[in-house]
């Protein structure tokens, strides 16, 4: 069964640090690239991240650029998303997702696969 | 980041068609992009449901029904999103998305009703 669980989600204080990990199972993880999407409560979704297959080729949304890393472990078959000085409209739920393409490396892909999401609140 | 124009809100009748607009900037051209289109219910997370560039590159989501298909109107410089045979279960929010300059842009969404 193909799946995605995202994980490390919870409430921290504005400018403190987190890490989102989302695991995959049931398809070959090493050859898609995976993407980070977040939506905010009563907002619309916004990406976030991309990754290619391999890892090499990172690109984010200038909301979070140079705050937030995504990388990922073809080995653990797992993806992450290192968010640091966190701020308030970071608050959002956070979908991991995967792309459709083989050999995916980032952009122009779709989101096919997506996990349940975790929630993320920024607050003091 | 450019903005993708989505009307807030849409209805149709069980059996009627839907036609969801996403209305890309002035100096985005609709024709030079895939435009990706994803359905959110509350409580699930977003499910994908098909990209269209042309009627001769398309792609539809897995189990995606086809009677969701998509179009351009290159005149207005938008996507389509057409809903055939209204059903309940449709009733969603529709969101269109498109990667210019290695960076992805969701539209605001469409929350369509069904009367």
């Amino acid at each position: 069964q193909v799946q995605l669980v995202e994980s490390g989600g919870g409430v921290v204080q504005p400018g403190r640090s987190l890490r989102l990990s989302c695991a995959a199972s049931g398809f070959t993880f090493r050859s898609y690239g995976m993407h980070w999407v977040r939506q905010a409560p009563g907002k619309g979704l916004e990406w976030v991240a991309s990754i290619s297959y391999h890892g090499s080729d990172n690109f984010y949304a200038d909301s979070v650029k140079g705050r937030f890393t995504i990388s990922r472990d073809n080995s653990k078959n797992t993806l992450y998303l290192q968010m640091n000085s966190l701020r308030a409209e970071d608050t959002a739920v956070y979908y991991c997702a995967s792309g459709i393409a083989v050999a995916g490396l980032g952009p122009n892909d779709a989101f096919a696969i997506w996990g349940q999401g975790t929630m993320v609140t920024v607050s003091s | 980041q450019p903005v993708l124009t989505q009307p807030p809100s849409s209805s149709a009748s069980p059996g009627e068609s839907a036609r969801l607009t996403c209305t890309l900037p002035s100096d985005i051209n609709v024709g030079g992009y895939n435009i990706y289109w994803y359905q959110r219910k509350p409580g699930s997370p977003p499910r994908y449901l098909l990209y269209y560039y042309s009627d001769s590159d398309k792609g539809q989501g897995s189990g995606v029904p086809s009677r969701f298909s998509g179009s351009k109107d290159a005149s207005a410089n938008t996507g389509i999103l057409l809903i055939s045979g209204v059903q309940s279960d449709d009733e969603a929010d529709y969101y269109c998305m498109i990667w210019p300059s290695n960076a992805g842009v969701f539209g605001g969404g469409t929350k369509l009703t069904v009367l």
